[in-house]
């Protein structure tokens, strides 16, 4: 596709069941980054994949949270047994390289934990 | 890892006035600094970068300065248009983490 995709663009979950949120990055991108973003509030990071390399998981704000990348493209974040306070919009971008690259948002996933 | 500060938080300016937000950064080995506009309910886009082998950049009425020593850099609008309202984000990167954003100044630009 053109640009990134993220599915689903809205989720309605009661607390305590898992989600999982899926990005789908441009083509060919190497980078790969999860955000999360609250009404209001700034971008806060969550995970970096870039290429074969480790991810950085040192934004994940808990053990429940947790995300993968399969063959260097789409990824997935997983939330366990959720709570009202992880409720947010939750950003994937994508760029070319390491973190020098112009970042290409997808248009989000709202999540709302009730 | 790196941290960005960002101010002010919000900044109220006359249409056709100019508006400069301030970023710090930590880490000395970021050397790329970009800008993100984000309007209401819409995803963030990149607006003007700059890399640390230049102390400025200008494109249009928008222009962004680097001061390495001190580790902070500005984003400068001139002429300010209502459609300038919006969320701006700074970032630095290019050290061994990714990008790490600031907290982000919500611009209102008063007709």
């Amino acid at each position: 596709g053109a640009g990134v995709s993220q599915s689903p663009s809205n989720k309605v979950t009661e607390k305590g069941k898992d989600v999982e949120l899926r990005c789908d990055p441009i083509s060919g991108h190497t980078a790969l980054y999860w955000y999360r973003q609250s009404l209001g509030q700034g971008l806060e990071f969550l995970i970096y994949f870039q290429g074969n390399s480790a991810p950085d998981k040192s934004g994940l704000p808990s053990d429940r949270f947790s995300a993968e990348r399969t063959g260097g493209s789409v990824s997935t974040l997983t939330i366990q047994r959720t709570q009202q306070e992880d409720s947010a919009v939750y950003l994937c971008a994508s760029s070319r390289g390491r973190s020098t690259g112009e970042l290409f948002f997808g248009e989000g996933s709202r999540l709302t934990v009730l | 890892g790196e941290n960005v500060e960002q101010h002010p938080s919000t900044l109220s300016v006359q249409e056709g006035d100019s508006a400069v937000i301030k970023c710090t950064y930590s880490d000395s080995a970021s050397n790329y600094f970009p800008w993100y506009k984000q309007e209401l309910g819409k995803r963030p886009q990149l607006i003007i970068d700059i890399r640390s082998n230049v102390g400025e950049k200008k494109d249009q009425r928008i222009a962004v300065t680097l001061n390495k020593t001190a580790k902070h850099f500005s984003l400068h609008i001139t002429e300010t248009q209502p459609e300038d309202s919006a969320v701006y984000f700074c970032a630095a990167g290019g050290g061994a983490d990714g990008l790490t954003f600031g907290k982000g100044t919500h611009l209102i630009i008063q007709p």
